[in-house]
């Protein structure tokens, strides 16, 4: 079936720091790619999306590419800040007439001023 | 827009008691779903629904049932709570286009400690 394999960290990072997290997947068709951040205490928020190969989803300085190729969607951020810190999940909506998301475990991020 | 809420924030039951988590959304989405959240597990899919009278099945049903009555609203019961359902339970709701979900929004979510 459908799955998302992605760093599980804990990432801890200085202020100003290059980040990048790890995110693969499996799934039959083309799928839809998704970055969700989650802040201490709070709901899922969408921070980027990609829906075809070699698509770029950007957002609030992250960015991540859908590469067919390697079934990936690494998520970068050029410098990071303290509030960066947060736990980061990839996800996989299945093909075009898919409703279910799939996600990953999430991964940590702690950044240290 | 209040977007997606879920009540109760926080819960403790006793096992074998039971109890409805609330979730509501005012975006008009046709698609509601349930997940629980466990440490290093990720989301995992309850149940979903994709319009009034109509729901199904996702990866760990059993121990809840749900019903979709309006758009708005699609609570989620726990027949009998077990210490196994402990946990932070979501609710997220999305628009179909062609049958199809896009962007997912999410409700704050609720702890549920079961002892």
């Amino acid at each position: 079936g459908d799955s998302v394999t992605q760093m599980e960290g804990p990432v801890t990072l200085s202020e100003e720091a290059f980040l990048t997290i790890n995110c693969t997947y499996t799934a039959t068709g083309y799928p839809s790619l998704f970055w969700y951040v989650q802040y201490p205490g709070e709901g899922l928020q969408l921070l980027l999306k990609a829906t075809k190969a070699d698509d770029k989803g950007s957002n609030k300085g992250f960015e991540a590419t859908y590469r067919k190729e390697t079934t990936s969607f690494h998520l970068e951020k050029g410098s990071v800040q303290v509030s960066d810190s947060a736990v980061y999940f990839c996800a996989l909506r299945p093909n075009n007439y898919g409703q279910n998301f799939v996600f990953g475990p999430g991964t940590r991020l702690s950044v240290l001023p | 827009n209040a977007g997606v809420t879920q009540t109760p924030k926080f819960q403790v039951l006793k096992t074998g008691q039971s109890m409805t988590l609330q979730c509501a959304q005012d975006m008009n989405h046709e698609y509601m779903s349930w997940y629980r959240q466990d440490p290093g597990m990720g989301l995992r899919l309850i149940h979903y629904s994709v319009g009034a009278g109509i729901t199904d099945q996702g990866e760990v049903p059993n121990g809840y049932n749900v019903s979709r009555s309006t758009t708005e609203d699609f609570p989620l019961r726990l027949l009998s709570a077990a210490p196994s359902q402990t946990s932070v339970y979501f609710c997220a709701s999305s628009y179909l286009a062609g049958g199809s979900t896009d962007t997912q929004y999410f409700g704050p979510g609720t702890r549920l400690t079961v002892l």
